[in-house]
């Protein structure tokens, strides 16, 4: 089974500062899709990047970006310009691309300081 | 366009009771997946249904179960309750299988008491 791993359970950064937030994953599947998802306290989960592992070229959005390295297993996120709203619970997932089903980590608390 | 409906938003039962839940996912898709996420044991799938057939199961007990309808929407009931059933229950919706969108509601808190 895959099995994801956030190895931080809190980080905290400094407003307009930029952090970067862990993941490894295990698979021996060769193609899948990997994302980040932000839960703030209100619990919806938003989709925040997705990477599709065939693809070499790192996923950006706006101040989110990834460092994917796909023989590592390793998927990092990296906020630049922290903002506020930027603190939540991050979770790194998992799914392959023949099914539905997520393997999520056990997420990563950030606090952003203002 | 809509996004993942999910209700009631908040849900307070006693043990031994059953319960329903509801989801609608967004117009068009025809894939449902339910979680459940405790401070414990964090997000768990519960089970999957495309075109009105569970595709995929995780490990929880018989007492979970779900259906679709016709219309894509999705129902989980859980029976007998227990304590540690309190949870969040998420939803999320995606157009088919594998596919590379999939969006989340804002979940059930459910409490059981």
């Amino acid at each position: 089974a895959q099995t994801v791993t956030q190895s931080q359970p809190e980080m905290s950064v400094q407003e307009a500062e930029t952090v970067t937030l862990s993941c490894t994953y295990d698979t021996s599947e060769s193609d899948y899709y990997l994302f980040w998802y932000k839960q703030p306290p209100s619990r919806q989960m938003i989709l925040v990047i997705r990477q599709e592992a065939y693809k070499q070229q790192n996923a950006t959005e706006n101040r989110f970006s990834v460092n994917f390295q796909k023989a590592a297993k390793s998927f990092s996120l990296k906020i630049s310009d922290s903002q506020l709203g930027d603190a939540a619970m991050y979770f790194c997932a998992y799914r392959s691309v023949t099914g539905n089903q997520f393997y999520f980590g056990t997420g990563t608390s950030l606090t952003v300081i203002p | 366009k809509a996004g993942v409906t999910q209700t009631p938003r908040y849900l307070i039962k006693t043990r031994g009771q059953q319960v329903t839940l509801s989801c609608s996912p967004i117009s068009g898709h025809r894939s449902v997946s339910w979680y459940q996420q405790t401070p414990g044991q964090g997000l768990q799938f519960l089970f999957e249904y495309f075109s009105e057939t569970q595709r995929n199961k995780g490990n929880f007990p018989g007492r979970f179960s779900g259906r679709q309808f016709s219309n894509s929407r999705s129902e989980m009931n859980v029976s007998t309750l227990e304590l540690g059933d309190s949870a969040l229950y998420l939803c999320a919706s995606s157009l088919a299988r594998g596919s590379y969108e999939q969006y989340f509601g804002p979940g059930t808190r459910l409490t059981v008491t």
